[in-house]
């Protein structure tokens, strides 16, 4: 079975700090993780994506995400927030081969609010 | 390279209205096909997917159903709408085999029912 948390709700940041939206993960199998962003009334967009090639994984737009298997995290990080960041992301999970597809578990979203 | 397209992006239908939204992917072949809602404020439900012509998994028991006619287009229909039908409606497709966990989505479709 596999469930995936995505502790926090709502991110407010100031533009050009940090930014941190953390994930944890429920998996009884070796999972792929996956993180979305979500534009107001757009469709998913696919940031990164891991698949045990490497903990550390580098996606689009300056955003990237550290795999810890003993902690069972997937945080989405970025050094320096931009205005246009601002959206919803979703941590995704997928690790079961189902009639064909492999059908993924998201989390609830987190909402990236970037103050100027 | 492959794109994937909704129609129509926004919609308004009475309740007891029939419903027809379409999703066709280009550039690939024997994709999988699925179909969400996200209700306001609320993450992703899973309401169908097809893994080929004519196959069609239910994930969630409902007055929605799906159609895969040809192999890249992915029909959503009800035959009278409900108010709690409202939301936005993604598709999404992915690939076959090994990459068939990673998905790309369409632009969705808003549906209002009033």
């Amino acid at each position: 079975a596999q469930s995936v948390t995505q502790l926090d709700s709502h991110v407010s940041v100031s533009e050009g700090t940090p930014v941190l939206l953390r994930c944890n993960y429920s998996s009884s199998y070796s999972p792929s993780l996956f993180w979305y962003v979500q534009h107001p009334n757009k469709g998913l967009q696919l940031l990164l994506k891991y698949t045990s090639a490497a903990t550390l994984v580098k996606g689009i737009n300056g955003f990237e995400a550290e795999f810890k298997k003993s902690e069972t995290s997937f945080h989405l990080t970025k050094p320096s927030a931009h205005m246009s960041d601002a959206a919803e992301y979703f941590c995704v999970v997928s690790d079961t081969l189902t009639g064909g597809s492999y059908i993924p578990t998201f989390g609830r979203g987190t909402s990236l609010i970037v103050h100027p | 390279s492959q794109t994937i397209h909704q129609w129509p992006a926004t919609l308004v239908q009475p309740v007891g209205s029939p419903l027809s939204l379409e999703c066709t992917v280009e550039g690939t072949s024997n994709p999988n096909l699925y179909w969400y809602r996200q209700a306001a404020g609320r993450g992703l439900q899973l309401l169908f997917y097809s893994v080929g012509i004519g196959q069609i998994s239910s994930e969630v028991p409902q007055n929605l159903s799906a159609s895969r006619p040809q192999d890249r287009q992915f029909i959503l229909s009800s035959k009278k709408l409900l108010l709690s039908d409202s939301g936005f409606y993604l598709c999404a497709w992915s690939g076959a085999g090994r990459n068939t966990d990673t998905q790309y989505f369409g632009p969705g479709t808003r549906l209002t029912v009033l």
